[in-house]
């Protein structure tokens, strides 16, 4: 079945340094690739969405990649700041639309 | 701006009760999705509908069902609640194939 995976439950990094966050899907080719955030009690916020044919996407400080050889896609932060801390999803359409289980990002002042 | 209004921020109840989640949208989607969220499970579909009175079973239906009887409205029973269901449930609505968006979520204990 189609699975989505978030090799880092957690991640530490220190400010300003750049965030780097790996989605890997297996047993199918998805259309496209989102990337939520959601802070602790409240439900996760759309970021960015990049399509099968497209390598990358930026939005402000946010970049995202897809390699559809490597299945996998990279989400980055750039210039990291404490207000980025918060869990990380990456999700995807398929027979349902799946979820990956989060990264947890702290950004260390 | 799009807003997702789940009806209880937390919620109590006691095994064996039949217990009703709602969820209102406001921007008229066509879609509406139940999931529950669990620590080192992530977020994992219920239900979900495409339309008033439709319904489709997501990847963890069982002890569930679904009510949507208008187009703004999507509610989740658990008809006979039982501890492994304390969860969050986090309602989510969307247009086509468009991103979701998300209510706060109801954290549900079942005791």
């Amino acid at each position: 079945s189609q699975k989505i995976e978030q090799n880092s439950e957690a991640l530490n990094i220190q400010e300003g340094k750049t965030a780097t966050l790996t989605c890997n899907y297996t047993n199918y080719s998805p259309a496209y690739l989102q990337w939520y955030r959601q802070d602790p009690g409240r439900g996760p916020v759309f970021l960015l969405l990049i399509r099968e044919n497209e390598k990358e996407k930026r939005k402000e400080r946010l970049k995202v990649t897809f390699d559809t050889t490597l299945k996998q896609s990279l989400f980055h932060i750039t210039a990291s700041q404490p207000a980025d801390s918060a869990t990380y999803l990456c999700a995807s359409d398929g027979q349902n639309f799946v979820f990956g289980p989060g990264t947890r990002l702290s950004v260390l002042p | 701006d799009v807003k997702v209004t789940q009806s209880s921020r937390y919620l109590v109840k006691r095994t064996g009760e039949k217990v009703f989640l709602e969820c209102v949208q406001d921007m008229d989607h066509e879609n509406m999705f139940w999931y529950r969220q669990d620590p080192g499970l992530g977020l994992r579909l219920i239900y979900f509908s495409y339309d008033v009175k439709m319904k489709e079973k997501g990847d963890i239906p069982e002890g569930y069902s679904v009510s949507r009887e208008k187009k703004e409205r999507f509610s989740l029973i658990l008809e006979s609640a039982s501890t492994n269901q304390t969860s969050m449930y986090l309602c989510a609505s969307s247009w086509g194939n468009q991103p979701q968006h998300f209510g706060d979520g109801t954290r549900l204990s079942i005791l």
